[in-house]
């Protein structure tokens, strides 16, 4: 079945404790992106990837890092997570980039909900 | 930077009623638009695009939305609204960023509640 998942589905922190999201998609598809969503602020895009080994940032990239050794995976890493992280998260993929004429869809993951204490 | 505005933060309707939503965006150079809809507990649906061409674009589910440059607008429009079109919808906005990658900014989206 084609799909992204992510991990964990649901965390719990505290403030300054090193976590990841893991990301991973199974349709070979080039462009992969994180986002999150927040009340009233929509989805704000933090990262995304265009292929292996090449990453760039989005509206909300600080307190944020990512990469993409393998086209399969996007771990998204919060070195320091502070409260004003708390947020629904978003991993994406598809096989073209949001602006290639024959885009047509982006596949999300389930999300990821993180509170940070 | 791009930015995208969207102007009502949460529309009611009732059903049969006409609908527009709007949608401005901030960038000088050229830009790709999307709409997308949220479900409620389901993950974002592409509504339509325009990249170029015909500014009036097509999409799912009998929504459409126009292009204006000159007023940097991406109005959706649907001529009737139903009851399961209750949802969030999100304007977004692709620019090029650059060794074949785009960055993709949403607005903060409307909510659109239609009343049988």
């Amino acid at each position: 079945e084609a799909q992204v998942t992510q991990n964990p589905r649901y965390l719990i922190t505290v403030t300054g404790k090193k976590l990841t999201v893991t990301c991973s998609q199974n349709m070979n598809h080039e462009y992969m992106s994180w986002y999150r969503q927040d009340p009233g602020l929509g989805l704000r895009q933090i990262y995304y990837s265009m292929n292996v080994e090449v990453t760039d940032k989005g509206d909300v990239p600080e307190g944020y890092k990512v990469s993409r050794k393998e086209k399969r995976n996007f771990p998204l890493i919060l070195e320091s997570p502070s409260p004003n992280q708390t947020s629904l998260y978003f991993c994406a993929s598809s096989p073209l980039p949001p602006g290639a004429s024959a885009y047509n869809e982006q596949f999300f993951g389930p999300g990821t909900r993180l509170t940070v204490l | 930077a791009q930015s995208v505005s969207q102007h009502n933060h949460h529309v009611i309707l009732s059903e049969a009623a006409s609908l527009e939503l709007g949608c401005n965006y901030s960038y000088g150079g050229t830009v790709n638009l999307f709409w997308y809809v949220q479900y409620p507990g389901q993950h974002l649906q592409l509504l339509l695009k325009y990249f170029s061409g015909d500014p009036l674009v097509k999409g799912i589910k009998g929504f459409e939305a126009e292009f204006i440059k000159s007023k940097f607008s991406f109005n959706l429009r649907k001529p009737s609204v139903q009851w399961s079109d209750t949802a969030e919808y999100f304007c977004a906005v692709s620019v090029y960023s650059g060794a074949g990658s785009y960055q993709l900014t949403f607005g903060k989206g409307t909510k659109l509640s239609v009343i049988p």
